[in-house]
């Protein structure tokens, strides 16, 4: 089972502020991506990597592809209330792979 | 706004009803899925449809049905579901076929009670 380990579980911080949650894997994955769920809603795709050492931004949102393709991390700058939700990293374990790996997510609030 | 439409958003229903759930895209995607969620928890895979052909059963109990009417509409049937049965139940497309590894869009979900 490829497994996909998320951190923090949750997060809470003010207005303003700079956060980094982390997904990390001891496998590798063809690709992988973020998404934010606000509740009673479904997720929400932000972003999908698949380079190694891949970075793209999102206004203030940076999301990178580690290296070995093990690893992400979402970086978000400024935080705004607006940014409160539940961040999921989900992969695909390799070509032809049907099964998505989900995180367990980061809850993140966003304080005023 | 999400591009993967699902209906009714809520549905409360006993344990001797019958309901369907309906999704619909029109992004021309060829592979759909049907989550299970429960709170607080990631979305588990419950059936894949590719090229409107069922490909995937993770093993889900025969009370859920799916039904694939074309390439736009997925259904899930339901009959004589139980308390445990009550979740957030997800919709997904993706723009190929099964095993493309194309990132996958949801719906907003029909939220399931049970009584």
């Amino acid at each position: 089972t490829q497994l996909l380990e998320q951190s923090p579980q949750f997060l809470s911080i003010q207005e303003g502020e700079n956060l980094t949650v982390y997904c990390n894997s001891s496998s590798v994955f063809s690709s992988l991506q973020w998404y934010r769920q606000e509740p009673g809603e479904g997720p929400v795709l932000l972003v999908t990597v698949v380079t190694g050492g891949e970075v793209k931004k999102l206004k203030r949102l940076t999301f990178q592809f580690g290296d070995a393709r093990k690893d992400s991390s979402l970086h978000i700058t400024a935080a705004q209330p607006g940014d409160t939700g539940l961040y999921l990293c989900a992969g695909f374990s390799g070509a032809g792979s049907y099964q998505l790996t989900f995180g367990k997510g980061t809850k993140l609030s966003v304080i005023p | 706004d999400t591009e993967v439409t699902q209906t009714p958003k809520h549905l409360v229903m006993g344990m001797t009803n019958k309901k369907s759930l309906k999704c619909e895209q029109h992004m021309g995607h060829r592979a759909m899925y049907w989550y299970k969620q429960k709170a607080k928890k990631p979305p588990e895979l419950m059936f894949v449809y590719s090229y409107e052909k069922l490909s995937i059963n993770e093993s889900v109990p025969s009370r859920f049905s799916p039904e694939c009417p074309n390439s736009s509409l997925l259904n899930l049937h339901l009959h004589a579901l139980q308390p445990e049965d009550s979740a957030l139940y997800l919709c997904a497309s993706s723009h190929a076929g099964l095993g493309s590894n194309q990132p996958q869009h949801f719906g907003d979900g029909t939220r399931l009670s049970i009584l």
